[in-house]
């Protein structure tokens, strides 16, 4: 059966330090994925889009990777600040087209 | 900036009821979502839309309805409230193509629903 992961645990990290969340799927051949943010109470906004002929995609301090033969995507936060502590889902274009296929995301502390 | 806004942030009612969710998006977008989020389970898809007066079944449809008479507004019924459909509800648009990455969707700030 189609599958998305995240880390189900949360991801508890110091100021300044990189970040790394991870999502892995099976059974599926997406185009491309999709890395959402979501506050406490708030609905997801869209961070970045990786297709799957790029290996590597940056935006300011976020960067993602997306490995079609593992089967995984893995996002990056360097230089972390409080502020971006929330939770991080993954998403993949089903086999349909059209509809999103999300992750259950993965709850990202910052201390400073 | 594309703006999605839901009708109420936060709602209570009685197992019975009948229950409207209003989703209005201001980007004429032709897709629009609903999904439920419950911990533990993720964003799981209720209803979508392509077009106006045009729906299709998502993951966990039973128990709920969709209208969409107008392009930019998607309404999700719950014909008989039950408490297991106390949940936060989140509407989405996306357009297909165009300038924005395809499927890239844009959601409300989300309507917690509890059913007593």
């Amino acid at each position: 059966s189609q599958k998305i992961e995240q880390n189900s645990e949360a991801l508890n990290i110091q100021e300044g330090k990189t970040a790394t969340l991870t999502c892995n799927y099976t059974n599926y051949s997406p185009a491309y994925l999709q890395w959402y943010r979501q506050d406490p109470g708030r609905g997801p906004v869209f961070l970045l889009l990786i297709r799957e002929n790029e290996k590597e995609k940056r935006k300011e301090r976020l960067k993602v990777t997306f490995d079609t033969t593992l089967k995984q995507s893995l996002f990056h936060i360097t230089a972390s600040q409080p502020a971006d502590s929330a939770t991080y889902l993954c998403a993949l274009v089903g086999n349909q087209g059209g509809k999103l296929i999300f992750g259950q995301g993965t709850e990202l502390s910052v201390k400073p | 900036d594309v703006k999605v806004t839901q009708s109420s942030r936060y709602l209570v009612k009685r197992t019975g009821e009948k229950v409207f969710l209003e989703c209005v998006q201001d980007m004429d977008h032709e897709n629009m979502f609903w999904y439920r989020q419950d911990p533990g389970l993720g964003l799981r898809l209720i209803y979508f839309s392509y077009d106006v007066k045009m729906k299709e079944k998502g993951d966990i449809p039973e128990g709920y309805s969709v209208s969409r008479e107008k392009k930019e507004r998607f309404s999700l019924i719950l014909e008989s409230a039950s408490t297991n459909q106390t949940s936060m509800y989140l509407c989405a648009s996306s357009q297909p193509g165009s300038l924005q990455p395809t499927d890239t969707q844009y959601f409300g700030p989300g309507t917690r629903l509890t059913v007593l």
